[in-house]
């Protein structure tokens, strides 16, 4: 079975300053999907960012890109110049199946606080 | 993006009554729906997948009598918490994908429901 392990339960950062959340998972699988997310205190999941297990390039949105080490099972969030509204649950996760029906396999989630 | 919309956002019942879940798809069709259920600070859980038509897909644990889920068209699945007692109190979040958006993409979510029992 599948695991996805954050293993930050909380972390902080400077405003304007860079901050790395780890994410390690297992799988046997070759194909998939990782995933973090973002949950504000409004609880509202907002996707971040998004990384096909194929290509060996890691994404990046703006402020957010990964380090994705797909033989180490690794797949850790940087975000830079951090904001206020940057305070939030951040979890990552894994898509096990396809399409549609590919279920998302959540890790414990990592709790960053934004300091002004 | 695409939007998923939860109803309601929170809800009080007492215990031993029942307290349906709303999810709906508003700007396109999902034929596969997931509810999840989250304690305060902890993560995601799945509890099933939703298939319009037909049954839905429960993990492990779940008891299917008392999450009761259906999936009558295209936009709207609900999830039916029966006989509702105080360890049922928890934060319900619902998600899908939109088939336009081809495969592998990201869910969308919505903005979950509270549920006190009380």
């Amino acid at each position: 079975a599948q695991t996805v392990t954050q293993s930050q339960p909380e972390m902080s950062v400077q405003e304007a300053e860079t901050v790395t959340l780890s994410c390690t998972y297992d799988t046997s699988e070759n194909n998939y999907y990782l995933f973090w997310y973002k949950q504000p205190p409004s609880r509202q999941m907002i996707l971040v960012i998004r990384q096909e297990a194929y290509k060996q390039q890691n994404a990046t949105e703006n402020r957010f890109s990964v380090n994705f080490q797909k033989a180490a099972k690794s797949f850790s969030l940087k975000i830079s110049d951090s904001q206020l509204g940057d305070t939030a649950m951040y979890f990552c996760a894994f898509m096990k199946g396809s399409g549609n029906t590919g279920k998302l396999i959540f890790g414990q989630g990592t709790t960053l606080q934004v300091k002004p | 993006g695409a939007v998923v919309s939860q109803h309601p956002s929170r809800v009080i019942c007492k215990s031993g009554t029942s307290v349906k879940i709303e999810c709906r798809s508003l700007d396109f069709q999902a034929t596969t729906m997931f509810w999840y259920r989250q304690f305060p600070k902890q993560s995601l859980m799945l509890m099933a997948t939703s298939n319009e038509g037909s049954k839905a897909t429960y993990e492990q644990g779940v008891e299917k009598d008392k999450f009761l889920i259906n999936h009558a068209s295209l936009t709207l699945s609900t999830l039916t918490v029966t006989s509702a007692h105080p360890e049922d109190s928890s934060f319900y979040i619902c998600s899908a994908r939109d088939p336009q958006r081809g495969l592998n993409t990201e869910a969308f979510f919505g903005q979950g429901t509270r549920l006190t029992v009380v």
